[in-house]
């Protein structure tokens, strides 16, 4: 399968703060990145659909203003939470869509957890 | 609005046992299917696609899909504490998105 990191694996942050989350594609290029969010013992929530080049998609209910997700190369994608709050805290993960001869398979980075004091 | 749906589980089996877990879709036009695997704390780590209908194996796992009835299904054979997470069923449809499920926690007994 194809190789999705993130960085950092784990965050802590006083509230108020602004934090940004890195996600790169390894070994291919991904001209769509996802982003979720996942609450614990909840299911996976997505957040926004991140394009290169372009801006990002978001889901109804995410304000695009607090969560800014920048695309700017094709292995790259990042997410900045600003002014956060305790309720921010979750676990965020991305993923990227891999197409190879005809067929999309999605790979989710390891996740980042953030905790906002 | 498009749907997938699993039963939350707790699915709980004993060691070397067949797990069947089970998925249904609501848009017919989907066209591809997944099973993710999502130990806790981790983020979910794709174990099986599918495409058409029947059955395809890949070691203990087997996933069955039956557009039809709109219905995907994953047995693990000889199941083994290891295998104790959360599954994640996955639909992508004629769009560039993909809709997840709820997930089914399974708990193989030792």
């Amino acid at each position: 399968g194809a190789v999705v990191s993130q960085h950092p694996s784990r965050v802590i942050c006083k509230s108020g703060t602004s934090v940004k989350i890195e996600c790169r594609s390894l070994d291919f290029q991904a001209t769509t990145m996802f982003w979720y969010r996942q609450f614990p013992k909840k299911s996976l929530m997505l957040m926004a659909t991140s394009n290169e080049g372009s801006k990002a998609t978001y889901e109804q209910g995410v304000e695009k203003d607090k969560f800014l997700i920048n695309h700017a190369s094709l292995t790259l994608s990042t997410l900045t939470v600003t002014s956060a709050h305790p309720e921010d805290s979750s676990f965020y993960i991305c993923s990227a869509r891999v197409g190879r001869q005809g067929v999309h398979e999605q790979f989710f980075g390891p996740g980042t957890r953030l905790t906002v004091l | 609005q498009k749907e997938v749906e699993q039963n939350s589980g707790p699915l709980s089996v004993p060691e070397g046992a067949i797990a069947s877990l089970n998925c249904t879709y609501s848009d017919r036009g989907s066209q591809s299917f997944f099973w993710y695997r999502q130990y806790s704390g981790k983020s979910p780590e794709l174990i099986m696609s599918i495409y058409s209908n029947g059955d395809k194996e890949d070691g203990r796992f087997t996933a069955q899909l039956n557009k039809a009835s709109q219905y995907v299904s994953l047995l693990i054979r000889d199941s083994q504490p290891s295998d104790s997470a959360t599954y994640l069923c996955a639909v992508r449809g004629d769009g560039q998105n993909f809709v997840f499920g709820p997930g089914t926690r399974l708990s193989v007994l030792p």
